[in-house]
């Protein structure tokens, strides 16, 4: 019973492309995160919704547009991927703001 | 703002020796602090946290972190390193709010034989 779920675990894509990664937690938790760790480690947060609403949006290019259609889940869109996309991209869940996030196990995004 | 400085990028130690993985924080708020480990290829997992009860935090796999506000520090310990820590250690902040919550830079922990 994977608690925070994503797909795909692995995308390999052309530039240009459109694609979208999938989460899904089964933890009841209000808050979701997509975080992004680059080819350092270095883990920065993308977005963050609180029941549905959006709450973080860093800066991030406006290729990329989350999507929650409920509490459960939190997609992630990209537009026209770019060499510089490729990346982990980390779904996480928390049970609300301020409190310990629980991650899935990413996707490796990588843009040819 | 919040901020996290790990000051080693990479930390080498023998089976069976002691483990010191040092954190640094920076908060404007009461804040909360979390260890994360990263095995290769794998996500995250929690590994302890401080949320302002007892300043000695016990975590899983015989991993302990002391907060000391006077020092703004939250170092991870583990007395006897075993092969399998071997793996990226990430400090998180968060303030009471959780309206951020910041990695530290990460630091690689190498077990030897």
């Amino acid at each position: 019973d994977t608690a925070v779920s994503q797909t795909p675990k692995y995308l390999v894509t052309q530039m240009g492309n459109d694609k979208s990664i999938k989460c899904e937690q089964n933890l009841g938790h209000d808050t979701m995160y997509w975080y992004k760790q680059d080819s350092k480690k270095f883990l920065k947060i993308m977005f963050s919704y609180n029941n549905k609403e959006l709450i973080i949006n860093e800066t991030v290019p406006n290729r990329f547009s989350p999507k929650s259609p409920d509490k459960a889940h939190l997609n992630l869109h990209i537009n026209s991927l770019e060499l510089g996309d490729s990346a982990v991209y980390f779904c996480a869940s928390s049970q609300r703001l301020g409190r310990e996030a629980f991650f899935g196990q990413g996707t490796r995004l990588t843009v040819v | 703002a919040q901020s996290v400085t790990q000051l080693d990028s990479h930390v080498s130690v023998s089976e069976g020796t002691p483990v010191l993985l040092r954190c640094n924080y920076s908060s404007s708020y009461s804040p909360s602090l979390f260890w994360y480990v990263q095995h290769p290829n794998k996500g995250l997992q929690l590994l302890l946290k401080y949320t302002s009860a007892a300043t000695l935090v016990k975590g899983i796999n015989g991993f302990e972190a002391e907060f000391k506000k006077s020092e703004t520090s939250f170092h991870l310990t583990k007395p006897s390193a075993h092969m399998s820590d071997a793996a990226e250690y990430f400090c998180v902040v968060s303030d009471r709010r959780g309206q951020n919550f910041v990695f530290g830079p990460g630091t690689r922990l190498s077990v030897l034989p």
